[in-house]
């Protein structure tokens, strides 16, 4: 398995404004997910991010607003700009550590409030 | 046609009740099914993992798969309090496409 932090945990953010979600894992992986959790719906896949390479993002997804980090194996960002209400949700990052690459482990999520 | 359906519930139980949770897909591609675990404010736990057809237990959980019917269970046996949380469903193919269910929230009453 994986232990995965992110930070912050939960925010309180105005329209307009940007946030930066930071992802930390305890060991080296090669693929980093970042996913949207909203009341009442399956999680959505925002983009997959692999170090050393652009994010690759999912249908109705944007770099614009969704841009990426992956400086290094064991840490990811994930910025929401130009925030709007809609945007309020549970932001969750996750690794795929299994011995057979098809399990994800999953971080604690960022629980994000746009007013 | 969603890749995945689960009964949202919710679903309420008493203590030492057996608890049977489903799900259906639509593509029979996939090889990989998982349930996870969800308590309030906390990210997805993995708790089972199946490749394939066939059952998996773990203790008191017993995962099952029947790849004709495209129906994934998850069997809870003499359930607890500390069971109650939302329980996910999710399948994968070896393209690392996960699809996930929208989650079956459980409480367990003592």
């Amino acid at each position: 398995s994986a232990v995965i932090s992110q930070k912050p945990s939960r925010d309180i953010c105005q329209r307009g404004t940007s946030l930066t979600i930071q992802c930390q894992v305890d060991s080296q992986v090669t693929m980093m997910f970042w996913y949207r959790q909203q009341p009442g719906q399956s999680l959505t896949l925002i983009a997959t991010a692999n170090q050393g390479s652009e994010a690759t993002y999912e249908s109705g997804f944007v770099i614009d607003k969704f841009p990426i980090s992956r400086p290094n194996l064991t840490f990811s960002t994930l910025t929401v700009s130009n925030m709007s209400p809609e945007d309020s949700s549970i932001y969750l990052c996750s690794v795929d550590k299994g011995a057979s690459y098809n399990e994800q482990f999953f971080g604690p999520g960022t629980r994000l409030t746009v007013l | 046609q969603k890749e995945v359906e689960q009964d949202p519930g919710p679903l309420s139980v008493p203590e030492g009740a057996i608890v049977s949770l489903n799900c259906t897909y639509s593509n029979s591609a996939f090889q990989y099914f998982m349930w996870y675990r969800q308590y309030s404010r906390k990210g997805p736990e993995l708790l089972m993992y199946t490749y394939s057809s066939g059952n998996k237990e773990d203790g008191r959980f017993t995962a099952q798969v029947d790849k004709s019917s495209k129906y994934i269970s998850l069997f809870i046996r003499d359930s607890q309090p500390s069971d109650s949380a939302t329980y996910l469903c999710a399948i994968s193919n070896t393209g690392n496409q996960f699809y996930f269910g929208t989650g079956t929230s459980l409480t367990v009453i003592p």
